[in-house]
């Protein structure tokens, strides 16, 4: 059954640091979506990207974030400079054009010094 | 008004007992309804979901009950069984998925 997949599993930085999130969508998916959870809390959406765009991002990704679709298979998240508060859970969804469902990777954990 | 309302926080039921989760919403251009299970370490995988057209949904042990005018909705675990213990989001679209802050289930033996 595909699935979607992200690497790194567990990621540890320095806070001022740059990172680099990637996921592998469900081959044939079109929308692409990256989400956090904080410890504890809820799911939150980040930002959406369709045909090579953001179609969607809510007020939590601000300049420091940047997505990103460089070949026909990656879609990345970038934070340029990760402050302590961006320690969470990230998650990778994707959908395909016909059905509603979304498609959560296993996340990666990133966590801020 | 993006907002999804969810409770209880946590749960505990016995094995073989109905666990009910519930959820309320504003806006009224929400216009898909999924219900998440998340067990530690891995990601919201999509147990159940409804269109707002419809009152109710099931399939096997899991049900959803849409009531449109009071803009609310529900999850109903039949027969809960240990394996069940996880946490529960349920959610809302509208372009993008909002999410509740989730039910920890515990489902005792």
């Amino acid at each position: 059954e595909p699935e979607v997949t992200q690497t790194p599993s567990h990621q540890v930085t320095q806070m001022g640091q740059e990172v680099i999130l990637r996921c592998v969508p469900i081959s044939n998916h079109l929308y692409f979506y990256w989400y956090r959870q904080i410890l504890g809390q809820k799911v939150e959406f980040l930002v959406s990207f369709y045909n090579n765009e953001i179609s969607e991002k809510s007020e939590i990704f601000d300049d420091q974030f940047s997505v990103e679709r460089p070949d026909g298979s990656n879609f990345t998240l970038k934070i340029r400079s990760t402050k302590l508060e961006d320690s969470a859970m990230y998650f990778c969804a994707s959908k395909g054009l016909i059905y509603n469902e979304q498609f959560f990777g296993p996340g990666t954990r990133l966590t801020v010094l | 008004q993006q907002q999804v309302k969810q409770s209880p926080q946590s749960l505990i039921v016995q094995k073989g007992g109905i666990s009910i989760i519930n959820c309320a919403y504003e806006n009224t251009a929400f216009d898909y309804f999924p219900w998440y299970q998340q067990f530690p370490g891995k990601g919201p995988a999509l147990l159940i979901a409804i269109r707002p057209d419809v009152s109710e949904k099931k399939e096997g042990r899991f049900t959803i009950s849409f009531n449109k005018s009071a803009k609310q909705f529900s999850l109903h675990i039949m027969d809960s069984q240990p394996g069940d213990s996880a946490t529960y989001f349920c959610a809302a679209r509208f372009q993008k998925l909002v999410f509740g802050t989730g039910t920890r289930l515990l489902v005792s033996p």
